[in-house]
């Protein structure tokens, strides 16, 4: 069965460091790009980033350029996100979402069940 | 405020036909693939329709997608109570001035 587990998620202070991950398993992991969304409860998606099967190239939302930085292990089946300068606007509940190619840019076919990110003092 | 223009809400009976436009430019729909996401409440996204009008395995033909121009629409014939939900839509975005992924606002479909 095609999986994917999002955990890390967690209360952290304005300013802090949060590592989110993704645990993927189902399918040949380093075939596909790998994307974080996240969601405000209440309100629509927004991307986050996203990263190449190869782990070569990655892609930020301009909200988060410098401040998050995503990788993968292909070797673990794992995405991982570096959230660091938290902002209370990052509060959200955050995606992995497979995409359909190796590049990004294709369908998020699969999905997580999210990890929530609480920014707050 | 979103790069792709959704409506807000639709609705319809049970057993009727609904359409969800999403408008974007050049730089995104009109030139890239447009897919749609169904969020049913308190659940993750599931992908409806991907390359503009194709669906993934397991997902009825109810469901259709198409795109024109800058703009795309997604149709939900014999509407169902359980297909009340958010639907977004997504594509890539060439413009500099956005992330390279954007979405819709997303629209709240009651039956």
């Amino acid at each position: 069965e095609v999986q994917l587990l999002e955990s890390g998620g967690g209360l952290v202070q304005p300013g802090g460091s949060l590592r989110l991950s993704c645990a993927a398993s189902g399918f040949t992991f380093s075939t596909y790009a790998m994307n974080w969304v996240r969601q405000i409860p209440g309100k629509g998606l927004e991307w986050v980033s996203a990263v190449r099967g190869t782990g070569a190239s990655t892609y930020y939302a301009d909200s988060v350029n410098g401040r998050f930085t995503i990788s993968r292990d292909n070797s673990k089946n794992t995405l991982y996100l570096e959230m660091n300068y938290l902002r209370a606007e990052d509060t959200a509940l955050y995606y992995c979402a497979k995409g359909r190619g190796e590049l990004p840019g294709h369908a998020l076919d699969i999905w997580g069940q999210g990890t929530m990110v609480t920014v707050s003092s | 405020q979103s790069v792709l223009t959704q409506p807000p809400s639709v609705s319809a009976a049970p057993g009727q036909k609904v359409t969800i436009s999403c408008s974007g430019s050049s730089s995104n729909i009109g030139n890239n693939y447009v897919s749609w996401y169904q969020q049913l409440p308190g659940t993750a996204p599931k992908l409806l329709i991907y390359d503009n009008n194709k669906r993934p395995s397991g997902i009825p033909d109810r469901f259709s997608g198409s795109k024109s121009g800058t703009s795309a629409t997604l149709g939900i014939t014999g509407l169902q109570t359980g297909d009340e939900a958010d639907y977004y839509c997504g594509t890539w975005d060439s413009s500099l001035s956005t992330g390279p992924v954007v979405f819709g606002g997303g629209t709240k479909l009651t039956v």
